[in-house]
């Protein structure tokens, strides 16, 4: 697609319950990064996938937290047994190459009640 | 630790006048440094990016300056617009590492 594309834009999930958030990188980025933006805080780094590279999961706050990368393409990010701290706005990016050429999607907002 | 501080955290300016964001940074050994604009509810859009060599580039009404040897950057926008109501995010990257280090923002109000 012409950009990075995340769905749902809005999540709201009971305190206990899994989510699955969407990321559909740009055609082409083989670098793909999921970020968590709390309020008022600058970007979190989550984890990093570099084309058939294992991913780079340093990131991830809890073992309640995982990314899939299928195909190379679309990444999934689960949080399981969600917690009223994981809400945020989670975003993600995509970039041809690991330095130059981010661009992020709109961003997944989950609020967790 | 890479760190990005940004300043002021938020402020408000009246249409047409123009405003400086500040940025500074710890982040070693540098690559390069971005400003962002997120507007609600978007994901953040690159403004400027530059490198150690260049020490000032625009964008339209957007000029960011760079001094690589205080490790400090500005954002310097003209003539504001109510579009430019916004969160803009310094972000830095060291040479080799692809976790790029973000700034909280700084929220730009533009009222009529």
């Amino acid at each position: 697609g012409a950009g990075v594309s995340q769905s749902p834009s809005n999540k709201v999930t009971e305190k206990g319950k899994d989510v699955e958030l969407r990321c559909d990188p740009i055609s082409g980025h083989t670098a793909l990064y999921w970020y968590r933006q709390s309020l008022g805080q600058g970007l979190e780094f989550l984890i990093y996938f570099q084309g058939n590279s294992a991913p780079d999961k340093s990131g991830l706050p809890s073992d309640r937290f995982s990314a899939e990368r299928t195909g190379g393409s679309v990444s999934t990010l689960t949080i399981q047994r969600t917690q009223q701290e994981d809400s945020a706005v989670y975003l993600c990016a995509s970039s041809p190459e690991q330095i130059y050429g981010y661009t992020f999607g709109s961003g997944t907002r989950l609020t967790v009640v | 630790k890479n760190q990005v501080e940004q300043s002021p955290q938020s402020l408000i300016i009246l249409e047409g006048k123009n405003c400086t964001l500040q940025c500074n940074y710890t982040v070693s050994p540098f690559s390069n440094l971005r400003w962002y604009k997120q507007d609600t509810g978007r994901g953040p859009v690159s403004l400027t990016i530059m490198t150690f060599s260049e020490n000032t580039k625009s964008n339209g009404r957007y000029t960011a300056t760079l001094d690589a040897d205080t490790k400090q950057s500005s954002l310097h926008i003209t003539a504001s617009q109510l579009s430019d109501s916004a969160s803009y995010i310094c972000v830095v990257s060291a040479n080799g590492d692809y976790k790029l280090s973000f700034g909280a923002g700084t929220t730009v109000t533009v009222r009529a």
